[in-house]
């Protein structure tokens, strides 16, 4: 089993729409989690630290759930610039999941 | 924030050539680096874990005396792809962490490396 998996998409969805992504990790022990955004040709850039009460900023929500061992990320109403690949990083080892590429189309 | 720099963003060289790419952390010390490689529509995927003043920790299946990573100081790392080949090129990345956390990656933009 990968030490994290997530599903690779693509999820074409459009303006305004709800999305999430999940990605699971294999080490219980694993104490930080991350989600990135990552744009074609680009290098990653962290949107937002999981934390295991939740968190929330602005239309992006993060949550933990460390008996699933799994991290979400929910998007409300979409933008077309939130078009990206979405990573999550379990930062005991530096392994990025594969990416969920999201597409937002008008 | 923290800003890691990479150089250069992009290179072109001949196959069996050397190409070296360097990563500084620019405003804080960097124990750590990770070298990652990204070929087109693939994931990231971690190749090494450069350490300051020791050997650098390769993943399975990245060789060692291909992808020659020193970690001389507390902001610099570079990686040498030796005897590049057409199969090596892709995109290179670095990321670092401040050494006093444990949080959050920092990414350098990345080298884009063709070999023809």
């Amino acid at each position: 089993r990968k030490e994290v998996e997530q599903d690779p998409g693509p999820f074409n969805v459009p303006e305004g729409a709800t999305v999430a992504f999940n990605c699971t990790y294999s080490n219980s022990a694993s104490q930080s989690f991350f989600w990135y955004r990552q744009d074609c040709r680009k290098e990653p850039k962290l949107l937002m630290s999981v934390y295991s009460s939740g968190n929330e900023d602005g239309r992006f929500t993060a949550q933990l759930n460390r008996a699933s061992q799994y991290i979400s990320l929910l998007i409300r109403d979409s933008k077309l610039s939130d078009s990206a690949t979405y990573l999550c990083v379990v930062n005991n080892d530096m392994r990025f999941g594969a990416g969920t590429r999201l597409t937002v189309k008008p | 924030g923290a800003v890691v720099s990479q150089h250069p963003s992009w290179v072109i060289c001949k196959s069996g050539t050397s190409v070296k790419i360097e990563c500084r952390s620019l405003d804080f010390q960097a124990t750590t680096m990770f070298w990652y490689r990204q070929f087109p529509k693939q994931s990231l995927m971690l190749m090494a874990t450069s350490n300051e003043g020791s050997k650098a920790t390769y993943e399975q299946g990245v060789e060692k005396d291909k992808f020659l990573i020193n970690h001389a100081s507390l902001t610099l790392s570079t990686l040498t792809v030796t005897s590049a080949h057409p199969e090596d090129s892709s995109f290179y990345i670095c990321s670092a962490r401040d050494s006093w956390s444990t949080g959050e990656l920092f990414f350098g933009e990345g080298s884009r490396l063709t070999v023809l």
